[in-house]
């Protein structure tokens, strides 16, 4: 079936370091991915986006790599702040006249000061 | 622009009471759509719509309703709420790949 999951539930760094949060896709007629990060009491906010034609995409101190040979979706956020502390999800679609999403179960990330 | 507001913020039902959330856009946006959102998980399709006047399921459609009679507006109902839709309800609006979510309600059935 569909499913779009995550390597780890908790991902602890260093204020200043680099993060990396994974996601792993099964439905290889995804097209489109999409990072959310979702801050207690509130609503997901869209980070970064990805389409299946690229491989990488950057955006201001984050950037999306998607492996569709092994299925793999990453976030990875420079200079890590405490502001960035938050679950972050992954989401696939395909691209058709749905444009349903569907996510994954989530990584917090907590951000050591 | 207010963006994707909900309303109310929180609410309480007892089990077998009907009730409305509310959600609204201001961005013209097509396509509107309901997720729940369990503890510890990620969010889950209820129901969606293209445009008004035309909506569908998604992943989690029993037991609630939904209309769009307006572009604006995408009201979701319990019509005999158990205490399994006990979530936090969102309300998003989609333009092109970006969609944007609304400050949630958070409801329990009791």
């Amino acid at each position: 079936g569909e499913s779009v999951g995550l390597h780890l539930p908790t991902l602890s760094v260093q204020e200043g370091d680099n993060s990396i949060i994974n996601c792993a896709y099964s439905n290889s007629a995804s097209d489109y991915f999409i990072w959310y990060k979702q801050e207690s009491g509130k609503g997901p906010q869209f980070i970064i986006d990805i389409r299946s034609n690229m491989d990488k995409r950057q955006g201001q101190r984050v950037t999306v790599l998607l492996n569709k040979t092994v299925k793999h979706l990453s976030l990875q956020i420079a200079a890590t702040q405490p502001g960035d502390s938050a679950v972050y999800f992954c989401a696939e679609n395909k691209v058709d006249s749905s444009y349903k999403l569907i996510f994954g179960s989530g990584t917090r990330l907590l951000v050591r000061p | 622009n207010a963006g994707v507001t909900q309303t109310p913020k929180f609410q309480v039902l007892k089990t077998g009471q009907s009730m409305t959330l509310q959600c609204a856009q201001d961005m013209n946006h097509e396509y509107m759509s309901w997720y729940r959102q369990d503890p510890g998980m990620g969010l889950r399709l209820i129901h969606y719509s293209v445009g008004a006047g035309i909506t569908d399921q998604g992943e989690v459609p029993n037991g609630y309703n939904v209309s769009r009679s307006t572009t604006e507006d995408f009201p979701l109902r319990l019509l005999s709420a158990a205490p399994s839709q006990t979530s936090v309800y969102f309300c998003a609006s989609r333009r092109g790949g970006e969609q944007f979510f609304g400050p949630g309600t958070r409801l329990t059935v009791l």
